[in-house]
């Protein structure tokens, strides 16, 4: 069964630095999308993405934050200067469609630690 | 008002009771509705997605009603296995809104 995959599974970082977290969306999908979880709290909606430009994004995804697609089957997120409060569960997800029924699957997330 | 709301639980519930999760959106201009399953640090997992017919899949019933905004699940027969975090989800044009969850522990 196709999946959704991201690596690395647990990236620690020390504040100030630039990571980039990567994912593999499942490879006919259209939509790719960036959502964090801080321990204990809700899935946060990010960035969504879709024929190569932002589709839509949050009031958390200011400019420390970007998304790229560099080559037609990665899907990255890159955080500029990591804070201690980036520390979270990103989740990649992707679906077929961006409406209509079609759910999103998510990656196994990566774990984002700053210290 | 949040996007999506949930009943904020914990639920404990025993082996073999019925559980019903409740769900409100804002925005009328969403579009489909889903419920995920959360494990303990794992990530979302699709249960089942939602319709205004309403949708039954073994032990568990979805059902939306878009005029009062209002998405359910009922899981009936309860199992240990259950036990998680349960997500009402909204498709809003390329944004995907969670609700922040209501979580379910089944007693043995």
């Amino acid at each position: 069964e196709p999946e959704v995959t991201q690596t690395p599974s647990h990236q620690v970082t020390q504040m100030g630095q630039e990571v980039i977290l990567r994912c593999v969306p499942i490879s006919n999908h259209l939509y790719f999308y960036w959502y964090r979880q801080i321990l204990g709290q809700k899935v946060e909606f990010l960035v969504s993405f879709y024929n190569n430009e932002i589709s839509e994004k949050s009031e958390i995804f200011d400019d420390q934050f970007s998304v790229e697609r560099p080559d037609g089957s990665n899907f990255t997120l890159k955080i500029r200067s990591t804070k201690l409060e980036d520390s979270a569960m990103y989740f990649c997800a992707s679906s077929l469609t961006g409406t209509d029924g079609t759910e999103a699957f998510f990656g196994q997330g990566t774990r984002l630690t700053v210290v | 008002r949040k996007e999506v709301e949930q009943d904020p639980g914990p639920f404990n519930v025993p082996e073999g009771a019925t559980v019903a999760f409740n769900c409100t959106y804002s925005n009328s201009a969403s579009q489909s509705f889903f419920w995920y399953r959360q494990d303990c640090r794992k990530e979302p997992k699709l249960l089942m997605s939602v319709y205004s017919s309403g949708n039954e899949d073994g032990r568990f019933t979805a059902q939306l009603n878009r005029a009062s905004q209002y998405i359910s699940l009922l899981i009936r027969d309860s199992k240990l296995s259950d036990s998680a975090t349960y997500l009402c989800v909204v498709n809003r044009r390329d944004k995907i809104i969670f609700g922040k969850g209501t979580r379910l522990h089944i007693l043995p």
